[in-house]
């Protein structure tokens, strides 16, 4: 069965340091990934897609996410923390035209 | 281009009771999907409708059912609620042209059963 693990339920960094989101795949074929963020009370946006075309994707509002094979981790990262990243993120993968996603990670920024 | 709308933003509903939940997806989108999203269980797939065919569907009882319509706008009924309906229900399209077609998600409507 297919399945995508984030690693960590809860992160917290100060504002201005480095964001890390770590997200893990299970797939026998190159999968889809993607992320997406969740600000309370509305749906998922997508932050960023891996289709293959390049290992390290770059997404909107400055973050990226880099694909490595033989670790099979799709983690997505920032430079710097900002206030308003405070969300959840979801990881996801679309194999066979299903979608699995990750249980999320619910990133707060210290101030 | 507008969004995924999904109304009503706020339900709340005595156990026993149905409801239906509707999206209208982003133009051109032929592919809907419903989720549900509780604190315990994180995003459950329901189901998923392609040109007015279930393609997909999830482990959810059958008081848990879906319709989609000729423009693609989509509707979500549950019958029976039980208090453990109690979740935000997310509504998603894509063109499904492929894997690598992002879902586009709505703002969910958040259903309170009493």
């Amino acid at each position: 069965a297919q399945s995508v693990t984030q690693l960590g339920s809860h992160v917290s960094v100060s504002e201005g340091a480095l964001v890390l989101l770590r997200c893990n795949y299970s797939s026998s074929v190159p999968p889809y990934l993607f992320w997406y963020v969740q600000y309370p009370n509305q749906g998922l946006q997508l932050l960023l897609k891996y289709t293959s075309a390049a290992t390290l994707v770059k997404g909107i509002n400055g973050f990226e996410a880099e694909f490595k094979k033989s670790e099979t981790s799709f983690h997505l990262t920032k430079p710097s923390a900002h206030m308003s990243d405070a969300a959840e993120y979801f990881c996801a993968q679309n194999t066979g035209n299903q979608f699995y996603f990750g249980t999320g990670t619910s990133l707060t920024v210290i101030p | 281009k507008a969004g995924v709308t999904q109304t009503p933003r706020y339900l709340i509903k005595t156990r026993g009771q149905q409801v239906t939940l509707s999206c209208s997806p982003i133009s051109g989108h032929r592919s809907v999907s419903w989720y549900q999203q509780t604190p315990g269980q994180g995003l459950q797939f329901l189901f998923e409708y392609f040109s007015e065919t279930q393609r997909n569907k999830g482990n959810f009882p059958g008081r848990f059912s879906g319709r989609q319509f000729s423009n693609s706008r989509s509707e979500m009924n549950v019958s029976t609620l039980e208090l453990g309906d109690s979740a935000l229900y997310l509504c998603a399209s894509s063109f499904r042209t492929g894997e690598s077609s992002p879902l586009h998600f709505g703002n969910g409507t958040r259903l309170t059963v009493t």
